[in-house]
Protein backbone atom coordinates (compact mmCIF):
# COMPACT_ATOMS: atom_id res chain seq x y z
CA UNK A 1 0.00 0.00 0.00
CA UNK A 2 0.96 3.45 -0.39
CA UNK A 3 2.23 5.52 2.34
CA UNK A 4 4.10 8.86 3.00
CA UNK A 5 6.55 9.50 6.33
CA UNK A 6 7.23 13.06 7.45
CA UNK A 7 9.71 12.20 9.94
CA UNK A 8 10.32 15.53 11.91
CA UNK A 9 7.21 16.92 13.93
CA UNK A 10 8.13 20.50 14.07
CA UNK A 11 10.51 22.64 11.50
CA UNK A 12 11.29 25.69 13.42
CA UNK A 13 13.36 28.35 10.89
CA UNK A 14 14.54 32.15 11.46
CA UNK A 15 12.39 34.17 9.13
CA UNK A 16 14.95 34.55 5.44
CA UNK A 17 16.38 31.21 6.28
CA UNK A 18 15.99 28.31 3.90
CA UNK A 19 12.70 26.07 4.33
CA UNK A 20 12.87 22.53 4.08
CA UNK A 21 10.39 20.31 4.92
CA UNK A 22 11.00 16.15 4.58
CA UNK A 23 8.60 13.52 2.99
CA UNK A 24 9.73 9.97 1.93
CA UNK A 25 7.26 7.78 0.49
CA UNK A 26 6.46 4.39 -1.24
CA UNK A 27 4.71 3.44 -4.11
CA UNK A 28 4.11 1.12 -6.95
CA UNK A 29 3.76 2.41 -10.29
CA UNK A 30 4.61 5.71 -10.77
CA UNK A 31 4.16 8.47 -7.96
CA UNK A 32 1.34 10.92 -7.76
CA UNK A 33 2.88 13.20 -5.05
CA UNK A 34 1.32 16.41 -3.67
CA UNK A 35 1.94 19.05 -1.26
CA UNK A 36 -0.86 20.91 1.44
CA UNK A 37 -0.41 23.53 3.62
CA UNK A 38 -2.97 23.61 6.20
CA UNK A 39 -3.88 27.06 8.54
CA UNK A 40 -5.67 27.07 12.03
CA UNK A 41 -9.51 25.97 11.45
CA UNK A 42 -8.80 25.92 7.73
CA UNK A 43 -8.99 23.27 5.18
CA UNK A 44 -5.78 21.89 3.32
CA UNK A 45 -4.40 24.20 0.40
CA UNK A 46 -2.97 22.52 -2.80
CA UNK A 47 1.18 23.69 -2.95
CA UNK A 48 2.27 21.60 -5.87
CA UNK A 49 2.42 18.47 -7.41
CA UNK A 50 4.94 15.83 -9.19
CA UNK A 51 3.39 14.08 -11.77
CA UNK A 52 6.11 13.08 -14.55
CA UNK A 53 9.18 15.25 -15.74
CA UNK A 54 11.00 18.04 -14.42
CA UNK A 55 12.30 16.57 -10.88
CA UNK A 56 12.49 20.49 -9.35
CA UNK A 57 8.61 21.28 -9.38
CA UNK A 58 7.59 25.13 -8.69
CA UNK A 59 4.71 26.03 -6.71
CA UNK A 60 2.36 28.52 -5.02
CA UNK A 61 3.93 31.04 -2.62
CA UNK A 62 7.40 30.47 -4.04
CA UNK A 63 7.66 26.58 -2.65
CA UNK A 64 8.89 24.17 -4.86
CA UNK A 65 10.18 20.56 -4.34
CA UNK A 66 12.22 18.03 -5.47
CA UNK A 67 11.97 14.69 -6.42
CA UNK A 68 14.25 12.21 -5.92
CA UNK A 69 13.33 8.54 -7.50
CA UNK A 70 16.03 6.36 -5.88
CA UNK A 71 15.98 7.98 -2.20
CA UNK A 72 11.84 8.28 -2.93
CA UNK A 73 11.84 11.94 -1.37
CA UNK A 74 9.72 14.79 -2.28
CA UNK A 75 11.11 17.65 0.03
CA UNK A 76 9.55 21.05 -0.18
CA UNK A 77 11.62 23.81 -0.09
CA UNK A 78 11.84 27.65 0.16
CA UNK A 79 14.90 29.67 -0.24
CA UNK A 80 13.61 32.28 2.03
CA UNK A 81 10.92 31.83 4.69
CA UNK A 82 8.24 34.40 5.80
CA UNK A 83 6.75 34.26 9.10
CA UNK A 84 3.14 34.00 6.88
CA UNK A 85 4.63 30.62 6.30
CA UNK A 86 4.27 29.25 9.55
CA UNK A 87 1.56 26.52 9.14
CA UNK A 88 0.62 22.98 8.89
CA UNK A 89 2.34 21.38 5.88
CA UNK A 90 1.17 17.35 4.39
CA UNK A 91 2.86 15.80 2.21
CA UNK A 92 0.65 12.92 0.00
CA UNK A 93 0.57 10.50 -2.75
CA UNK A 94 -2.13 9.38 -4.74
CA UNK A 95 -2.82 5.39 -4.57
CA UNK A 96 -4.42 3.67 -7.75
CA UNK A 97 -7.93 3.73 -6.06
CA UNK A 98 -7.51 7.62 -6.09
CA UNK A 99 -7.60 8.04 -2.35
CA UNK A 100 -4.49 10.31 -0.96
CA UNK A 101 -2.41 8.79 1.62
CA UNK A 102 -1.35 11.78 4.05
CA UNK A 103 1.89 11.92 5.95
CA UNK A 104 1.73 13.13 9.50
CA UNK A 105 2.26 16.61 8.79
CA UNK A 106 4.89 19.03 9.72
CA UNK A 107 4.47 21.83 11.95
CA UNK A 108 6.87 24.58 10.38
CA UNK A 109 7.34 27.74 12.96
CA UNK A 110 8.89 30.43 10.97
CA UNK A 111 10.27 32.76 14.02
CA UNK A 112 11.00 36.64 13.15
CA UNK B 1 -15.52 29.12 -10.15
CA UNK B 2 -16.58 28.37 -6.05
CA UNK B 3 -14.68 26.17 -4.06
CA UNK B 4 -15.51 23.15 -2.06
CA UNK B 5 -18.03 23.92 -0.02
CA UNK B 6 -18.89 22.65 3.50
CA UNK B 7 -21.41 22.94 5.77
CA UNK B 8 -22.20 23.69 8.34
CA UNK B 9 -18.79 24.91 9.60
CA UNK B 10 -19.12 23.82 12.98
CA UNK B 11 -21.18 22.06 15.17
CA UNK B 12 -22.00 20.67 18.86
CA UNK B 13 -23.56 17.29 19.53
CA UNK B 14 -24.01 15.50 22.41
CA UNK B 15 -22.87 11.49 22.87
CA UNK B 16 -25.58 9.67 21.18
CA UNK B 17 -27.06 11.48 18.62
CA UNK B 18 -26.61 11.42 14.63
CA UNK B 19 -24.97 14.12 12.54
CA UNK B 20 -25.04 14.90 8.59
CA UNK B 21 -22.53 16.85 6.82
CA UNK B 22 -22.42 18.36 3.62
CA UNK B 23 -20.80 19.11 0.76
CA UNK B 24 -20.33 21.07 -2.56
CA UNK B 25 -17.75 19.77 -4.81
CA UNK B 26 -16.19 22.47 -7.41
CA UNK B 27 -18.11 22.49 -10.21
CA UNK B 28 -17.75 19.13 -12.96
CA UNK B 29 -15.99 17.56 -10.36
CA UNK B 30 -17.46 14.05 -9.73
CA UNK B 31 -15.50 12.79 -6.99
CA UNK B 32 -15.87 13.27 -3.30
CA UNK B 33 -13.68 12.42 -0.78
CA UNK B 34 -14.34 12.79 3.24
CA UNK B 35 -11.50 12.84 5.72
CA UNK B 36 -11.23 12.51 9.46
CA UNK B 37 -8.93 14.88 10.86
CA UNK B 38 -7.45 14.91 14.42
CA UNK B 39 -4.24 15.96 17.01
CA UNK B 40 -3.55 12.26 17.73
CA UNK B 41 -4.25 10.51 13.99
CA UNK B 42 -3.70 13.00 11.65
CA UNK B 43 -5.51 13.18 8.41
CA UNK B 44 -7.73 9.27 8.20
CA UNK B 45 -9.40 8.18 4.79
CA UNK B 46 -12.85 7.66 5.34
CA UNK B 47 -14.49 7.32 2.09
CA UNK B 48 -14.68 7.73 -1.87
CA UNK B 49 -17.82 8.66 -3.72
CA UNK B 50 -18.09 8.45 -7.35
CA UNK B 51 -21.16 8.87 -9.65
CA UNK B 52 -22.84 8.27 -6.80
CA UNK B 53 -21.33 4.85 -5.88
CA UNK B 54 -18.85 4.55 -3.31
CA UNK B 55 -15.39 3.49 -4.49
CA UNK B 56 -13.24 3.24 -1.67
CA UNK B 57 -13.59 3.08 2.44
CA UNK B 58 -11.64 3.76 4.91
CA UNK B 59 -11.19 1.46 7.87
CA UNK B 60 -13.69 3.03 10.43
CA UNK B 61 -16.53 1.70 11.75
CA UNK B 62 -20.93 0.99 10.27
CA UNK B 63 -21.67 4.10 12.28
CA UNK B 64 -19.98 6.30 9.54
CA UNK B 65 -21.74 6.38 6.09
CA UNK B 66 -22.30 8.21 3.00
CA UNK B 67 -23.90 8.94 -0.20
CA UNK B 68 -23.31 11.19 -3.16
CA UNK B 69 -26.17 12.88 -5.11
CA UNK B 70 -26.24 12.89 -8.85
CA UNK B 71 -25.33 16.50 -8.70
CA UNK B 72 -22.23 15.39 -6.71
CA UNK B 73 -22.54 16.60 -3.79
CA UNK B 74 -22.10 14.71 -1.19
CA UNK B 75 -23.24 14.15 2.70
CA UNK B 76 -21.79 12.21 5.69
CA UNK B 77 -23.55 10.59 8.45
CA UNK B 78 -22.07 9.35 11.87
CA UNK B 79 -24.85 7.94 13.81
CA UNK B 80 -24.54 7.52 17.87
CA UNK B 81 -22.00 9.72 18.14
CA UNK B 82 -18.96 8.87 20.32
CA UNK B 83 -16.91 11.37 21.97
CA UNK B 84 -13.90 9.87 20.06
CA UNK B 85 -15.82 11.64 17.13
CA UNK B 86 -14.83 14.92 17.68
CA UNK B 87 -12.71 16.05 14.94
CA UNK B 88 -12.83 18.18 11.65
CA UNK B 89 -14.07 16.65 9.00
CA UNK B 90 -12.51 17.27 5.55
CA UNK B 91 -14.00 16.98 2.11
CA UNK B 92 -11.87 16.83 -1.12
CA UNK B 93 -13.33 17.29 -4.44
CA UNK B 94 -11.53 16.02 -7.37
CA UNK B 95 -12.63 14.94 -11.46
CA UNK B 96 -12.52 11.18 -10.57
CA UNK B 97 -10.27 8.48 -10.83
CA UNK B 98 -9.40 9.12 -14.66
CA UNK B 99 -7.73 12.14 -13.59
CA UNK B 100 -5.21 10.70 -11.06
CA UNK B 101 -2.61 13.33 -12.12
CA UNK B 102 -4.99 16.06 -10.79
CA UNK B 103 -5.02 17.73 -7.39
CA UNK B 104 -7.47 17.41 -5.06
CA UNK B 105 -9.03 20.79 -3.62
CA UNK B 106 -10.60 20.66 -0.16
CA UNK B 107 -13.07 22.40 1.73
CA UNK B 108 -12.83 24.33 4.82
CA UNK B 109 -14.09 21.45 6.84
CA UNK B 110 -16.52 21.15 9.73
CA UNK B 111 -15.43 21.10 13.19
CA UNK B 112 -17.66 18.61 15.19
CA UNK B 113 -17.75 18.41 18.77
CA UNK B 114 -19.56 15.72 20.78
CA UNK B 115 -20.04 16.40 24.22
Amino acid sequence: AQSVAQPEDQVNVAEGNPLTVKCTYSVSGNPYLFWYVQYPNRGLQFLLKYITGDNLVKGSYGFEAEFNKSQTSFHLKKPSALVSDSALYFCAVRDEGNRLAFGKGNQVVVIP
Amino acid sequence: KAGVTQTPRYLIKTRGQQVTLSCSPISGHRSVSWYQQTPGQGLQFLFEYFSETQRNKGNFPGRFSGRQFSNSRSEMNVSTLELGDSALYLCASSLGPGAMNTEAFFGQGTRLTVV
